[in-house]
């Protein structure tokens, strides 16, 4: 069946490192999102994404959706502690709703 | 907006008991759908609904009803508590078809144990 991965599943930084977590789908995907979750929190949407290898900047986040739409990064530069959280990546199904990926969990060490 | 609202925040039941996960949203979004959140699993979803009167199955339906009677509420149903459904249940609800034109926005969970 249809499978959204994501690696790594942890990511332990020195505050002011970068980060960057990749997002693999099994199919092509119409667009991607990704969510944040802080810990102890609900998913947050942060982004959707549609073209293929659009490129989009949120402060100092950046996403990427792949030339084939099979997959997608997030990149944060210079982290910060508030960047403490999980986040996961989501492609839409046939029926209409989200197949979420694992998640990455990030620790940022002030 | 109260946004989507869940109830209970916790809640602990004994294997074999039947409980129900209070989910509403005051934003008229149509759908409407339960995910699990498990250590390492990610979201897990449950099951979802497209508009009042129409429910459909996700990844992991067996052990839960769920009904959709109005725009607002989506209840989610244990039938009978397995420790396998030790989890956190999100709901979460959308204007439109979840990823295909609209993101999700999320209620604070609910964290289930049984014993």
């Amino acid at each position: 069946g249809q499978q959204v991965m994501q690696i790594p599943q942890y990511q332990h930084v020195q505050e002011g490192e970068d980060f960057t977590t990749y997002c693999n789908s099994s199919t092509t995907l119409s667009n991607i999102q990704w969510y944040k979750q802080r810990p102890g929190g609900h998913p947050v949407f942060l982004i959707q994404l549609v073209k293929s290898g659009e490129v989009k900047k949120q402060k100092r986040l950046t996403f990427q959706f792949g030339e084939a739409k099979k997959n997608s990064s997030l990149h944060i530069t210079a982290t910060q502690t508030t960047d403490v959280g999980t986040y996961f990546c989501a492609g839409p199904r046939s029926q209409g709703n989200l197949i979420f990926g694992k998640g990455t969990k990030l620790s940022v060490k002030p | 907006n109260a946004g989507v609202t869940q109830t209970p925040k916790f809640q602990v039941l004994k294997t074999g008991q039947s409980m129900t996960l209070q989910c509403a949203q005051d934003m008229n979004h149509e759908y409407m759908s339960w995910y699990r959140q498990d250590p390492g699993m990610g979201l897990r979803l449950i099951h979802y609904s497209v508009g009042a009167g129409i429910t459909d199955q996700g990844e992991v339906p067996n052990g839960y009803n769920v009904s959709r009677s109005t725009t607002e509420d989506f209840p989610l149903r244990l039938l009978s508590a397995a420790p396998s459904q030790t989890s956190v249940y999100f709901c979460a609800s959308s204007y439109g078809l979840a990823g295909v034109t609209d993101t999700q926005y999320f209620g604070p969970g609910t964290r289930l144990t049984v014993l």
